[in-house]
């Protein structure tokens, strides 16, 4: 069954540095997604991504994060300075197109921790 | 979206059915009631959804009510490995998922 994958699986990065997390969403999906969800809270939802560019983003999703699709596979989210509060478990997600009824699939997540 | 209201945690006894219930009584024509899961911090993990008729797939079963205002998941034969938080979504399909506390289901032998 395809699945979304994400790396690494965990990485511990010091406040202050940048960090790419990395995405291959199922072939043949349209729309990317990044959510995360601090340890106990509730997954919240970052940016959407769709034919290269956002076309959602919460306002979680300041000047300190960007989205790119460099190639044809992969979807990555930077964030270029860390913070604190920044350690979560972020989740790729990925679906097949926008319409009705469209469903979203999730990877296994990328577990951030910044000391 | 609309809201959900569902229950903060049930039980389950192991190769029984589970029914978990969730109210969205301002769901509107066109929205889907989405159901997920997720089992210990990994992905949110899609299971069913459904517009109006009642839905089955091999995960699970989707009772809808006529009014469209609350449904029920049903496990027919839960296992320890779903014990897991459930979340039922309403989501019109464009636009992204809006997920709650969900239901902590607790499967024991």
């Amino acid at each position: 069954e395809p699945e979304v994958t994400q790396t690494p699986s965990h990485q511990v990065t010091q406040m202050g540095q940048e960090v790419i997390l990395r995405c291959v969403p199922i072939s043949n999906h349209l729309y990317f997604y990044w959510y995360r969800q601090i340890l106990g809270q509730k997954v919240e939802f970052l940016v959407s991504f769709y034919n290269n560019e956002i076309s959602e983003k919460s306002e979680i999703f300041d000047d300190q994060f960007s989205v790119e699709r460099p190639d044809g596979s992969n979807f990555t989210l930077k964030i270029r300075s860390t913070k604190l509060e920044d350690s979560a478990m972020y989740f790729c997600a990925s679906s097949p197109d926008g319409t009705h009824g469209n469903t979203i699939y999730f990877g296994e997540g990328s577990w951030l921790t910044v000391v | 979206d609309a809201k959900t209201t569902q229950p903060p945690s049930m039980d389950c006894a192991e190769g029984r059915a589970a029914n978990l219930p969730c109210n969205h009584s301002t769901i509107s024509g066109n929205e889907y009631v989405y159901w997920y899961r997720q089992i210990h911090s990994q992905g949110p993990q899609y299971i069913i959804h459904g517009l109006k008729n009642n839905e089955t797939n091999e995960m699970a079963s989707l009772i809808i009510t006529e009014d469209r205002k609350s449904s029920t998941l049903i496990l027919p034969h839960a296992t320890l490995r779903d014990t897991a938080v459930y979340y039922c979504i309403v989501n019109s399909g464009y636009s992204t998922l809006t997920f709650g506390k969900g239901t902590m289901l607790l499967v024991s032998p």
